[in-house]
């Protein structure tokens, strides 16, 4: 079974500083990976998805690796803000389960100001 | 306004009852999901529909019910033989690559 992995669990940084998160999977074969974000108490917002077949995807500030044959995937935030502070979930695809999304427990971030 | 609509936001349930959560979208999706989340955990898969009037089992199913009559609507029905039901309940629907997310029901079992 396909387990995600996200280190560290829990990270406060000063404002502007630039910060790394990562997640790693035991099974390479997946579909894709997605890192989203999440606000207390509420959904999901995705901020990259990494196809299979991709290295990296960037949007502004942040820039998300794949290294899909070590099993291992990082998220890189630039500058970071007090309103970046919030839940990072690092999720696979893999193929069966319907396309289903496999979840780490997520970093939880603090920039302070 | 397009997206996926959870309700009711909180929800509340003596033990012993059924309760339902709503989960509609209007983005013409075709796969639909139930994830459940617990405090410092990640999603966990309850139930998935790839069309409708069909559906499969995810990870932890037990307890859970659910129908897919209507494309737009996925109803997650939490029953009485559930364990420990208080979780945040998250929807999504996918047009195949990704997953777009609700905002979630919180149930408490009082």
């Amino acid at each position: 079974k396909q387990e995600v992995t996200q280190i560290p669990a829990a990270l406060s940084v000063p404002e502007g500083e630039n910060l790394v998160l990562n997640c790693s999977f035991t099974d390479s074969a997946i579909y894709n990976l997605q890192w989203f974000r999440q606000d207390p108490g509420k959904g999901l917002t995705s901020l990259l998805l990494i196809q299979s077949s991709q290295r990296e995807q960037t949007s502004g500030r942040l820039n998300a690796s794949l290294d899909k044959s070590s099993g291992r995937s990082t998220l890189y935030i630039a500058a970071s803000q007090p309103g970046d502070s919030a839940t990072y979930l690092c999720a696979v695809t893999v193929s069966n389960s319907g396309y289903a999304l496999n979840f780490g427990k997520g970093t939880s971030l603090l920039v302070t100001p | 306004d397009g997206g996926i609509t959870q309700s009711p936001k909180y929800l509340f349930r003596k033990e012993g009852q059924n309760v339902t959560l709503s989960c509609e979208q209007n983005l013409n999706h075709d796969a639909m999901y139930w994830y459940r989340q617990d405090p410092g955990q990640g999603l966990r898969l309850i139930y998935y529909s790839q069309i409708v009037n069909d559906f499969q089992k995810g990870d932890i199913a037990e307890g859970y019910s659910v129908s897919r009559e209507k494309k737009e609507s996925f109803p997650l029905t939490v029953t009485s033989a559930q364990k420990n039901p208080t979780a945040f309940y998250l929807c999504a629907s996918s047009p195949g690559n990704t997953q777009y997310f609700g905002p979630g029901t919180r149930l408490t079992v009082l």
